[in-house]
């Protein structure tokens, strides 16, 4: 069975500083992986997705993530946190039409 | 262009009581998908339609949840005889359907919090 794991529920940085959120995932086949972010009583919206066309991929608001087959990896990041980038980020895997998602990471960012 | 909408975003009920909420769909999707998200987890998988084939069930919906899309259109799903674990917010989602990616973006709406006295 697919699954995604995001290596710590918590993540504090300072504004300006870079961010890093961790996710691996495991799969028996190419996997389709997203990551969604959810600000507070809200729904999720779509970051970035990987279907395999490029393992480095962009994403809005300054946000990317780099997909390592090796280490079964998607982590994602940001150069430089600004302050609305706190919200909690799911990493999640797709097959066969239904998503399954991390537990989610909530990223603060201290001023 | 709207999004996925989702009615009611907020219900308080009883125990014993019965629920229904109401998903619209972005106009152009065929797929529509139901999650449920508790406090502190990522959603899980429901159920979703392909139109108004439901094409999948979870183990997560017990027989107290029933989920229609009768035209393909809007969807509802209903919880009967609530219970205090049914606590969550309900989250819908939609995809084209038609775009002939293997694995289509899913968008999200708003989604309903339900709290069960």
């Amino acid at each position: 069975a697919q699954s995604v794991t995001q290596l710590g529920s918590h993540v504090s940085v300072s504004e300006g500083a870079l961010v890093l959120l961790r996710c691996n995932y495991s799969s028996s086949v190419p996997p389709y992986l997203f990551w969604y972010v959810q600000y507070p009583n809200q729904g999720l919206q779509l970051l970035l997705k990987y279907t395999s066309a490029a393992t480095l991929v962009k994403g809005i608001n300054g946000f990317e993530a780099e997909f390592k087959k090796s280490e079964t990896s998607f982590h994602l990041t940001k150069p430089s946190a600004h302050m609305s980038d706190a919200a909690e980020y799911f990493c999640a895997v797709s097959r066969a039409q239904k998503l399954v998602f991390g537990q989610g990471t909530r990223l603060t960012i201290n001023p | 262009d709207t999004g996925v909408s989702q009615d009611p975003r907020h219900k308080i009920t009883k125990r014993g009581q019965n629920v229904t909420f109401r998903c619209d769909p972005i106009s152009e999707h065929n797929r529509l998908y139901w999650y449920r998200q508790t406090l502190g987890q990522g959603p899980e998988f429901l159920t979703y339609f392909q139109n108004e084939a439901q094409l999948e069930k979870s183990r997560l919906l017990s027989d107290r949840f029933s989920a229609e899309r009768p035209k393909g259109s809007f969807s509802t799903l209903e919880i009967q005889r609530t219970e205090q674990g049914d606590s969550a917010m309900y989250l819908c989602a939609s995809s084209l359907g038609e775009s002939g990616e293997l694995e289509e973006t899913q968008y999200f709406g708003p989604g309903t919090r339900l709290l069960v006295l």
